[in-house]
């Protein structure tokens, strides 16, 4: 079985730009969220969707949003890039919302702002 | 939220058993015990959960105090590939919208030792 896919794996972008990055999840996954990884901030939550709805957001700007479709594919998008934004981007599916039930991560997308 | 607390780092020779401990006093009857690892520039890898009763897969196994202050996890016979980040966390309910994120803290750095 085909674990979480991430794209692009790296991503070079400038201040004041947007960026775009997309999460497949495990077959049958209903349910995907999405962290971002930093070497001060450690690993933080930013959105969690299930049946193409946000169920729960994380403390971060609204530059930061996503969307899921119909396929459980989900998008991560942030605008008006800043150096501060330079992580990685993890996507984690689970079949479903449920405390028992558990997450598989992806490999990330590593964006660093220029 | 429950929080938990791990030492920053431990050493294991390789082919001996690593136990690694974790605190989580004031965790509720509801919450989960979870256990990711990460290996530099990958995601977390799901290792595995457990709510009350002690847990085996082919990973590892997950031992759960009585009164659930506590917790172990017990890698059998560590490899030089085990090395990595791992992060003991309990996972509780969010917001009321079913939603249950993964809340990261440090982890414990293991550096099995050939």
């Amino acid at each position: 079985k085909a674990g979480v896919t991430q794209t692009p794996r790296y991503l070079i972008k400038t201040r004041g730009q947007q960026v775009t990055l997309s999460c497949s999840p495990i077959s049958g996954h209903r349910s995907v969220s999405w962290y971002q990884q930093t070497p001060g901030q450690g690993l933080q939550f930013l959105f969690e969707y299930f049946s193409e709805t946000q169920r729960n957001k994380g403390n971060f700007p609204g530059r930061f949003s996503g969307r899921q479709f119909s396929n459980s594919r989900s998008e991560m998008n942030v605008s008006t890039l800043e150096l501060g934004d330079s992580a990685l981007y993890l996507c984690a599916s689970s079949l479903g919302q449920g405390a028992g039930q558990p997450q598989h991560f992806g490999d990330g997308t590593r964006l660093s702002i220029l | 939220d429950a929080k938990t607390t791990q030492p920053p780092s431990m050493d294991c020779a390789e082919g001996r058993a690593a136990n690694l401990p974790c605190n989580h006093s004031t965790i509720s009857g509801n919450e989960y015990v979870y256990w990711y690892r990460q290996i530099h520039s990958q995601g977390p890898q799901y290792i595995i959960h457990g709510l009350k009763n002690n847990e085996t897969n082919e990973m590892a196994s997950l031992i759960i105090t009585e009164d659930r202050k506590s917790s172990t996890l017990i890698l059998p016979h560590a490899t030089l590939r085990d090395t990595a980040v791992y992060y003991c966390i309990v996972r509780v309910e969010n917001s009321g919208a079913g939603s249950y994120q993964l809340t990261f803290g440090k982890g414990t750095k293991l550096s099995v030792i050939p």
